[in-house]
């Protein structure tokens, strides 16, 4: 099993452009999230996925979309990229209530 | 936005050395505290999920407890190792949600 797996794992941009990010699970978990990481914050939810088709926001959702259309997948869209969206964004899923499963994360540099 | 807060924010010891730091957090509507830990450049790695009152659990060298009356989790390391250098993260879901603390960053010096 490949467990979470999170595609690309770097990537920089130009403020403006958009582009997505992929969240792949092989372990049938229901419930899938977006994070991000910036220093001295933690980790914070962007949005995540009770199940397919379904999607919800989480604590810090402006300037991102999702999309769940396959259960195993996870997309993170940024529309219109920013700096403040520099950051390490990691894609984790569960069983519901329980523990996460971590992707490798994606460096994002918006210049 | 629920407040979970982790203590010490980082932390220094020596190898052998044991250590133990503090996750806080709102008592009511518990449901579950999960510690995670976090290698640099990794992603994080559960450590244990714990439900009840009282709860300890144990995984070679580290343990933890759960005081829900109380709202907080202790985390120990007993003869610390170089090896446990990470960042120690506790979270705790509300709904759908999980809301994570900041973390405690554990070096310990050879």
């Amino acid at each position: 099993n490949a467990g979470v797996t999170q595609t690309p794992k770097f990537r920089v941009l130009k403020t403006g452009q958009s582009m997505t990010l992929l969240c792949a699970q092989d372990m049938n978990h229901e419930y899938m999230y977006w994070y991000r990481q910036d220093p001295g914050m933690g980790l914070r939810l962007i949005h995540y996925s009770v199940g397919e088709g379904t999607t919800a926001k989480g604590e810090v959702p402006d300037g991102y979309n999702v999309s769940r259309l396959k259960k195993q997948n996870f997309l993170l869209g940024l529309e219109s990229a920013a700096p403040s969206q520099t950051s390490v964004y990691f894609c984790a899923s569960s069983r519901q209530g329980g523990t996460q499963y971590f992707g490798p994360g994606t460096r994002l540099t918006v210049l | 936005i629920l407040n979970v807060e982790q203590s010490p924010q980082s932390l220094h010891v020596q190898e052998g050395d044991s250590t133990n730091f503090t996750c806080s957090f709102p008592s009511s509507n518990f449901y579950a505290l999960h510690w995670y830990r976090w290698e640099t450049a990794k992603s994080p790695e559960a450590l244990f999920v714990m439900t009840l009152n009282g709860d300890e659990k144990k995984k070679g060298r580290i343990s933890a407890t759960l005081n829900t009356k109380e709202g907080y989790s202790y985390l120990y390391i007993k003869g610390s190792q170089p090896e446990d250098s990470a960042t120690y993260l506790c979270a705790t879901p509300t709904g759908n949600q999980f809301y994570f603390g900041t973390g405690t960053s554990l070096t310990v010096i050879p």
